[in-house]
């Protein structure tokens, strides 16, 4: 059972905008670290995509944008494209286990 | 240009130990830490722990406590992970992952956590 939950799956249509959700709590997203987004196409090592500070590596698209609210971060893409199929994992630091923590991972099909 | 390169995937027996490395080139190797991930086959990214390279210090997940020994050789810029007493679940991708934040010459800054840039990957196969 991952600290940090996100949705097993998300799906949307090329041009479409997704959103994929994070949820922690009080010991983690809540008490104000940083959440980190990553990208990893299968069969392939994860790439940083973004940083809820709203840093982002240079080469990644504007397309990929990240928020917090609360106990809670979200990743959302704009204009959909099938080259972002893959799965995205959030991560975390927690202070009740005193280190950081992946998200269970969300799979993006683009239909 | 930053690379990290990992050693090649390996067949273990069960109650064996595996020792993975990561060589680094293309930036100050003391100067940013290294975090180790495990990803279980059809499973997500998961967090084993973090070693300082200039002052050989470590911190693990707890998950991973007592079977897993991060160390570094600073003449070779490299980082390994030891990972001990294996058994058939523990079959699994290990990644090095070079921490983004640049913590001066000194250490005096702090990890932020993020991982920058990532090897590509060291496939172990528990089997007996």
């Amino acid at each position: 059972q991952s600290v940090l939950t996100q949705p097993p799956s998300v799906s949307g249509a090329p041009g479409q905008r997704v959103t994929i959700s994070c949820t922690g709590s009080r010991s983690n997203i809540g008490a104000g670290y940083d959440v980190n987004w990553y990208q990893q196409v299968p069969g392939t090592a994860p790439k940083f995509l973004i940083s809820s500070n709203t840093h982002r590596p240079s080469g990644v698209s504007g397309r990929f944008s990240a928020s917090r609210s609360d106990t809670s971060a979200s990743l959302t893409i704009t204009g959909l494209q099938a080259e972002d199929e893959a799965f995205y994992s959030c991560q975390s630091y927690d202070n009740s286990l005193s280190h950081w923590v992946f998200g269970g991972g969300t799979k993006l099909t683009v239909l | 240009q930053v690379q990290l390169v990992q050693s090649g995937a390996e067949v273990m027996k069960p109650g064996a130990s595996v020792k993975v490395s990561c060589k680094t080139s293309g930036y100050t190797f003391t100067r940013h830490y290294m975090h180790w991930v495990r990803q279980v086959p059809g499973k997500g990214l998961e967090w084993m722990g973090i070693i300082y390279p200039s002052g050989g210090s470590t911190t693990y997940a707890q998950k991973f406590r007592g079977r897993v020994t991060m160390t570094r050789d600073t003449s070779t810029n490299t980082v390994y992970m030891e990972w001990g007493s294996l058994s058939s679940d523990d079959t699994a991708v290990f990644y090095c992952g070079r921490d983004s934040n640049d913590v001066g010459y000194y250490g005096s800054g702090s990890p932020s956590g993020s991982i920058d840039y990532w090897g590509q990957g060291t496939l172990i196969t528990v089997s007996s």
